[in-house]
């Protein structure tokens, strides 16, 4: 299976880009990265996802290294109602599993 | 608001109780899931419905018994559970299982369960 590692956690100051960085390095090339977080006592809240390119919505930008190895999210300026859980994701093509990990304590400082 | 709604949202039961959780997607989803988040510990698959027809059971002791009657509403009856069962019970839904649709899951709320 393939599997993602993440810093169990992160500080980031409000107004500044979060970058949370993923490695998943066992990925094979049909496998995608998806981004959840959690917000304490909430359920898990879709991000964003990719596959080879980099990806940009209204919450947040993904890039994916070449070697599709390792990713970052990246959260352009981060709120405090930013601070939460990140989970990187990888799920096999195809298929409805998803792999999480314990995830990145992000936590947005005023 | 997801669009997928979890009742109760909280539970405390025996390890003699029989108790169901209750799970409902307005999304128009054809997948629906069950996690596990114990303290500390990653998110779990616990089953996947797809059509209403289970498509996974990731080795889950058979006191934890799911139900899908329909594509919007998924059960989890519960039976002598023990104390280490406590955990918050996730629901998801998505559009499609198994498929290279665009796939993420919309989690609901969770019911938070103590089994004492």
């Amino acid at each position: 299976d393939a599997k993602t590692t993440q810093p169990p956690s992160m500080d980031c100051a409000e107004g500044r880009a979060a970058n949370l960085p993923c490695n998943h390095s066992t990925i094979s090339g049909n496998e995608y990265v998806y981004w959840y977080r959690q917000i304490h006592s909430q359920g898990p809240q879709y991000i964003i996802h990719g596959l080879k390119n980099n990806e940009t919505n209204e919450m947040a930008s993904l890039i994916i290294t070449e070697d599709r190895k390792s990713s970052t999210l990246i959260l352009p300026h981060a709120t405090l109602r930013d601070t939460a859980v990140y989970y990187c994701i990888v799920r096999y093509s195809g298929t409805y599993k998803y792999i999480f990990g314990t995830g990145t304590r992000l936590k947005v400082l005023a | 608001e997801t669009g997928v709604t979890q009742t109760p949202r909280h539970l405390v039961m025996g390890m003699t109780n029989k108790k169901s959780l209750k799970c409902e997607q307005h999304l128009g989803h054809n997948a629906m899931y069950w996690y596990k988040q114990s303290a500390k510990k990653p998110l779990e698959l616990m089953f996947v419905y797809n059509f209403k027809e289970q498509t996974e059971n990731n080795s889950v002791p058979s006191r934890f018994s799911p139900e899908c009657p329909n594509s919007s509403h998924l059960f989890l009856h519960l039976h002598t559970l023990q104390p280490e069962d406590s955990a918050l019970y996730l629901c998801a839904s998505s559009q499609g299982a198994g498929t290279s649709l665009l796939n993420e899951q919309f989690f609901g709320p969770g019911t938070r369960l103590t089994v004492l």
